[in-house]
């Protein structure tokens, strides 16, 4: 089947400006999470989205959110860009009930520089 | 508060021989571990994980991994190693139950032809 997908892959924006991305997961898969992965602080847990609900949250400042829809899909949305947010974000998804809940299957990520 | 170690985050080998990788933890209660590869140009993949039972687990493409509890540790071996496996390693752990990943930073192996 299918793997996670997400979109766009590579998006270049400019201080001050919003950026969302979007995040497809695995059919059948009901939880999706989301990282931040730069190379100083490697990858860093956002958050995880299970059944439309925010189910965890990272120490992430507010301008980073994120929602789920009803078919599972998930955006996440970073508002008044900074330089620092340059990083690539990535998406996993699971199923995220039962043993299930913990395997995490990640898709290739968006490539987000801020200029 | 809570983390995952990794050392020695370059690692240079030649083909054939032994690969080992260390990953320690600090958590409390029960936990979940992974170790994911990412290979050049490609996304994260789940090379094992241990949820219970057999500490010694058996991952993709020769890999295994041995979870000691007293020592909080999960290291990666694979006894020889080819050049197909140069790739960055991660660790990653969630206490059972919670989908909150939180990852070593990472191993990068080299493998020499």
């Amino acid at each position: 089947k299918a793997g996670v997908t997400q979109t766009p892959r590579y998006l270049i924006k400019t201080r001050g400006q919003q950026v969302t991305l979007s995040c497809s997961p695995i059919s059948g898969h009901r939880s999706v999470s989301w990282y931040q992965q730069t190379p100083g602080q490697g990858l860093q847990f956002l958050f995880e989205y299970f059944s439309e609900t925010q189910r965890n949250k990272g120490n992430f400042p507010g301008r980073f959110s994120g929602r789920q829809f009803s078919n599972s899909r998930s955006e996440m949305n970073v508002s008044t860009l900074e330089l620092g947010d340059s990083a690539l974000y990535l998406c996993a998804s699971s199923l995220g009930t039962g043993e299930g809940l913990n395997e995490q299957f990640f898709g290739p990520g968006t490539r987000l520089t801020v200029l | 508060a809570q983390s995952v170690s990794q050392h020695n985050h370059h690692v240079i080998l030649s083909e054939a021989a032994s690969l080992e990788l260390g990953c320690n933890y600090s958590y409390g209660g029960t936990v979940n571990l992974f170790w994911y590869v990412q290979y050049p140009g490609q996304h994260l993949q789940l090379l094992l994980k241990y949820f219970s039972g057999d500490p010694l687990v058996k991952g993709i493409k020769g890999f295994e991994a041995e979870f000691i509890k007293s020592k909080f540790s999960f290291n990666l071996r694979k006894p020889s190693v080819q050049w197909s496996d140069t790739a960055e390693y991660f660790c990653a752990v969630n206490l059972y139950g919670n989908n909150r990943l939180a990852f070593g930073k990472g191993n990068q192996v080299v493998v020499i032809p």
